[in-house]
């Protein structure tokens, strides 16, 4: 079946740090890959995505790239700022589908 | 224009007691789904409506979870006989589309379901 790796947390960075959070993930055929962040006291929204191998989503200062090759689609931002403390939850959904499987979130914490 | 509405926010049910949830998706949106979060895991599958027609139950947990979508915009999913292990945060998401693995899913922000 479809399934999602993330890097567990929590991270804790400071301000201006470079922030990587690792996903993977098992899937038949071609999935589409997703990151969802949830900022505290709001619901899930996408981040960024990615449809087919080498695409690179980028949104907010943040990128990821499809690696097929790799099975891995790795978040990363090059200066985070306090506002970006939230949890990221890496995603896909199969070509001839539509759920979204999930990983099981990384809390990221920014300190000013 | 307004994003998805879930309510109540927050329940507090009884073991043993009915529960209904309710989501309000984007207006003209023909998808619908249903997903299940509990304390520190991502979301879940559970059910996929496409318009009135609920084309997808295979991630209902148990015969006493049941969802309608009856005029394909509102949707009710409802919980029989509540147990504890029900406990967990239902979220509703909806996108433009029928089925199709790149349209965005807007999710609403949840109702949190606490079976005591």
């Amino acid at each position: 079946g479809n399934s999602v790796t993330q890097m567990e947390g929590p991270v804790t960075l400071s301000e201006e740090a470079f922030l990587t959070i690792n996903c993977t993930y098992t899937a038949t055929g071609y999935p589409s890959l997703f990151w969802y962040v949830q900022y505290p006291g709001e619901g899930l929204q996408l981040l960024l995505k990615a449809t087919k191998a080498d695409d690179k989503g980028s949104n907010k200062g943040f990128e990821a790239t499809y690696r097929k090759e790799t099975t891995s689609f790795h978040l990363e931002k090059g200066s985070v700022q306090v506002s970006d403390s939230a949890v990221y939850f890496c995603a896909l959904s199969r070509s001839n589908d539509y759920k979204l499987s999930f990983g099981a979130g990384t809390t990221v914490t920014v300190r000013a | 224009g307004a994003g998805v509405s879930q309510s109540p926010r927050y329940k507090v049910a009884k073991r043993g007691q009915d529960v209904a949830l309710r989501c309000d998706p984007i207006s003209g949106h023909v998808s619908l789904f249903w997903y299940q979060q509990a304390l520190g895991q991502g979301p879940e599958f559970l059910t996929y409506f496409q318009n009135e027609a609920q084309l997808d139950k295979s991630g209902l947990p148990s015969d006493r979870f049941f969802a309608e979508r009856p005029e394909g915009s509102v949707s009710t999913l409802k919980i029989q006989r509540t147990q504890q292990e029900d406990s967990a945060v239902y979220l509703c998401a909806s996108s433009r589309r029928d089925r199709g693995s790149t349209d965005t899913q807007y999710f609403g922000p949840g109702t949190r379901l606490t079976v005591l």
